[in-house]
């Protein structure tokens, strides 16, 4: 089976610090996605890649960023965490087909609070 | 950009009854595909039924089938038979064909389903 790993699933961090979730899938999917999921809001998308060392922006990319070294793993970074940053982080990943296998494998979520 | 809406924020029915949530989207692509996906307490997303824009005929699987409409640009989740397993929040999403998927998903609100028992 697909195994896409975050790394925390509960996370409590202070206002002003640097934040760092990290995703790692096993099956060496070209693309890779962070989103965002809050109460009444649905899936937003903050960032996305699709091949190593290339990122591109989602919808809402603001106090984010992201790093790609290795095709496996995906990393997202609150350069300096802020309240209305506390959510659910969703990662995941897939095949770049376009194809009649298309869909995503998603990671189990991180729920980071600042305070 | 693609819009994805779906307008029951929450829906409850009892044990072995059929519900049906709905799903409109907005978009100007021709090929693409939709998706329910499934998440529970878990959290862990699960995908529930896809469905490929170019098939005419709706997808199944097990107890839960769809009812694409193309032209009116509506994709609703049917559920026979709800069990209490079914309990979770839903969310429909779209991928257009062209980009290898690289884009990512674009996702409705979600709903939350409640099964009664």
């Amino acid at each position: 089976d697909v195994k896409v790993t975050q790394s925390s699933r509960y996370l409590v961090k202070r206002t002003g610090e640097k934040v760092f979730l990290e995703c790692v899938q096993d099956m060496d999917h070209e693309n890779m996605f962070w989103y965002r999921q809050d109460p009444g809001l649905g899936l937003r998308l903050i960032y996305f890649s699709y091949d190593v060392k290339m990122k591109e922006k989602g919808d809402i990319p603001e106090g984010y960023s992201v790093s790609r070294e290795k095709k496996e793993r995906f990393s997202l970074i609150l350069e300096s965490a802020s309240t209305n940053q506390t959510s659910m982080y969703l990662c995941a990943s897939s095949f770049q087909t376009g194809g009649a296998d298309e869909k995503l494998f998603f990671g189990s979520g991180t729920q980071l609070s600042v305070l | 950009a693609q819009t994805v809406t779906q307008s029951q924020p929450e829906m409850s029915v009892q044990e072995a009854e059929t519900v049906t949530l709905s799903c409109t989207y907005d978009t100007s692509e021709n090929n693409y595909y939709l998706f329910w996906y499934k998440q529970p307490p878990s959290r862990q997303m699960i995908l529930v039924i896809r469905q490929e824009a170019y098939k005419q005929q709706n997808a199944t699987e097990n107890r839960f089938s769809v009812n694409f409409q193309k032209a009116a640009k509506s994709f609703s989740l049917k559920i026979s038979d709800s069990q209490l397993g079914d309990t979770a929040m839903y969310f429909c999403a779209f991928i257009p064909y062209s980009g290898g998927g690289a884009d990512g998903l674009t996702f409705g609100k979600g709903t939350h389903l409640i099964i009664q028992p």
